[in-house]
Formats: C-alpha cells, sequence, structure tokens
C-alpha cells in the first residue's frame, strides 16, 4: 500500500543532542513537508521541499534542518539549537506543490526531552 | 494575511446532534478549502475539500458551506457519532502566497471535537 513512513514512533532525546527523524513515502510525490504539531496551537509548518535537492524554511525552522536528496525520503534534523523540541512531528506529502493538492499524513514521531 | 482562524476550540455535542465548526481568513487568494480529521496519536487525513466556485458541498454526514464574501467556510457534521469524537483542521492554499512558494497549506488552529453516546 501506498504512503508516508515516519519512524520512529517515540524518541527521547537528552539535553544538547541532535535527533533525526525519517520520512519516506511511495506515493511517487513531489512535495514534502515537516509540521510540528504543539496542543492548542496547530499545525505549524517546519520546512517544505518541492522537488530533489531543494527546500524551503517554513515558519518555525530555527532549530531545524532537512535534506531532500531522495524524491521518497525527507528526513528532519532536531538540533541541539532547538529550546523546546518537545513535540509531535507529522511529515506530509501532496502530488505536488500546487494550490488544491491535499496533503498525505504520516502517522507521526513524539519527540520529547528527557 | 495568511492566517487561518478556526472556532471554537472545543465542541462537546450529543450523538445525533449537529457538530458546526468555522473558519475564516483574509487572503482573498486562498483557492482551495480542505478539512482534516485527525484521531488521537495520528496524523491527519483529509476529511473533505472545497473550491470557491461552490457555496456547498456534501459528503455523507459531512458538509462544506463557503461563503466567499464574507470570507468564511464552515463544516457541519449532521448526525453526529462518538466515532467522530477528533480533532478537526480546516486548512486553506493558493495558487500564489505571498511571493513565497504556492500551494502550501495553512492550517486553523484546530477544534477537538467531543460527541456523547
Amino acid at each position: 500500500d501506498g504512503g508516508i513512513t515516519q519512524s520512529p514512533k517515540y524518541l527521547f532525546r537528552k539535553e544538547g543532542q541532535n535527533v533525526t527523524l525519517s520520512c519516506e513515502q511511495n506515493l511517487n510525490h513531489d512535495a514534502m513537508y515537516w509540521y510540528r504539531q504543539d496542543p492548542g496551537q496547530g499545525l505549524r509548518l517546519i520546512y517544505y521541499s518541492q522537488i530533489v535537492n531543494d527546500f524551503q524554511k517554513g515558519d518555525i525552522a530555527e532549530g531545524y534542518s532537512v535534506s531532500r536528496e531522495k524524491k521518497e525520503s525527507f528526513p528532519l534534523t532536531v538540533t541541539s539549537a532547538q529550546k523546546n523540541p518537545t513535540a509531535f512531528y507529522l511529515c506530509a506529502s501532496s502530488i505536488r506543490a500546487a494550490s488544491g493538492y491535499g496533503y498525505t499524513f504520516g502517522s507521526g514521531t513524539r519527540l520529547t526531552v528527557v | 494575511q495568511q492566517q487561518v482562524k478556526q472556532s471554537p476550540q472545543s465542541l462537546i455535542v450529543q450523538k445525533g446532534g449537529i457538530s458546526i465548526i468555522n473558519c475564516a481568513y483574509e487572503n482573498t487568494a486562498f483557492d482551495y478549502f480542505p478539512w482534516y480529521q485527525q484521531f488521537p496519536g495520528k496524523g491527519p487525513a483529509l476529511l473533505i475539500a472545497i473550491r470557491p466556485d461552490v457555496s456547498e458541498k456534501k459528503e455523507g454526514r459531512f458538509t462544506i458551506s463557503f461563503n466567499k464574501s464574507a470570507k468564511q467556510f464552515s463544516l457541519h457534521i449532521m448526525d453526529s457519532q462518538p466515532g467522530d469524537s477528533a480533532t478537526y483542521f480546516c486548512a486553506a492554499s493558493a495558487l500564489r502566497a505571498g511571493g513565497t512558494s504556492y500551494g502550501k497549506l495553512t492550517f486553523g488552529q484546530g477544534t477537538i471535537l467531543t460527541v456523547h453516546p
């Protein structure tokens, strides 16, 4: 079945560590997105990519980094510069970065700082 | 101007009742308005979507009403069921969004719906 796979489902990070969240899709979608979800704040865009080897900052990119070396993969690194990383992270993809195309979301990764 | 404001933040409805969630936007360039449903611990899933050339779209018990002049749209859930209990997000996107890359969705803050049996 086609879809988006996020791993791991739960992730614990110590203070000062970088961690990488995986996102893989087999939908042949061009565009991929990373969102952060906090209670009462909806979905906030971290980074997005419309094409391989290209990506743009979203609304809350500080403390995060991404890469898009393959069409299928869009990993997110939460760096030690992100002061409040505890959140639910969602990866999404769409056929193309054009209005009118819904997103397919993964099941999310819950990151906790310990 | 890119914001989508969603209300209420939470909603409690009795089984069989009508659930209504409202969203308002400012950007007149928005031309696609989807609603997403999210169950706890899961990613959101596309529920229903509308374009501004129609005022209403119905799929089963779910209806989107769209008022272009008021820049508002709403989700109505008829005959609400306990299985509808979830968080609902409205969203909007534009062909061009303030000169930045087009097409990405702007989400409302979400509404937690609880349907009591």
